[in-house]
């Protein structure tokens, strides 16, 4: 089952602005991560906040955790045509290291 | 360096049928896990290997089983393919590091089944 909705499922914006999308998770979590996944190929880790941590930056990208509100957002700042893919929030448990992905946000960036 | 690399990335199968996928985890990685993920929606956890032993398992059933090697590689084999085990098939790999471990993932195998 999913633990996490990612919002919206789909967002088009036009290249330079910011790309911002959200993630709500269901039980306590250890962290959370993002994850890029382009046109069905294999997903490339973005970034990891522990639950301890509130916000956390990488490059062009701004992640929040709020886990009173089981939510995370990942912004995106100054976005690029190749910036196009599917962006999934995944969970990880304390005590075991599988993930529990999302159902993902397909960001589309119009040049 | 190579990263995770996974084969074969195509596959067509029939209903009934077994199937083994293979996974070369990243140099250095000792944790293998797999992942299926069904068109349109996120990955779903199957099984975690390290040390040859499958440490944790998601909702799959008996059918699907797994293996890892002593260089770190692992194969997925599902029986009795149904249907609606079409889907890309993900390994990751990764350090054991109690979960904060990023995964490295594949390219995946495209499973269809017919």
């Amino acid at each position: 089952s999913q633990q996490g909705e990612e919002d919206p499922q789909a967002l088009s914006i036009q290249e330079g602005e910011n790309a911002t999308m959200n993630c709500s998770y269901k039980t306590s979590i250890n962290n959370l991560q993002w994850y890029r996944q382009n046109s069905g190929r294999g997903l490339v880790h973005l970034i990891l906040i522990r639950s301890n941590e509130r916000e956390k930056h990488s490059g062009r990208l701004r992640v929040t955790l709020d886990t009173s509100k089981k939510s995370s957002s990942l912004l995106i700042t100054a976005s690029r045509a190749a910036d196009t893919a599917s962006y999934f929030c995944a969970t990880g448990d304390f005590g075991n290291e599988k993930l529990t992905f999302g159902t993902g946000t397909r960001l589309t960036i119009i040049p | 360096d190579a990263g995770v690399t996974q084969s074969p990335t195509h596959l067509i199968k029939t209903r009934g049928q077994q199937v083994t996928l293979r996974c070369s985890p990243k140099s250095g990685h000792d944790t293998v896990s797999w992942y299926q993920q069904a068109l349109g929606q996120g990955p779903q956890f199957i099984f975690q290997y390290y040390e040859e032993e499958e440490r944790q398992r998601g909702n799959f059933p008996d059918r699907f089983s797994g293996h890892q090697f002593p260089n770190y590689s692992s194969e997925l084999n599902v029986n009795a393919l149904l249907l609606g085990d079409s889907a890309l098939y993900l390994c990751a790999s990764s350090l054991l590091q109690g979960g904060d471990s990023p995964l490295h993932f594949g390219n995946g195998t495209r499973l269809t089944v017919t």
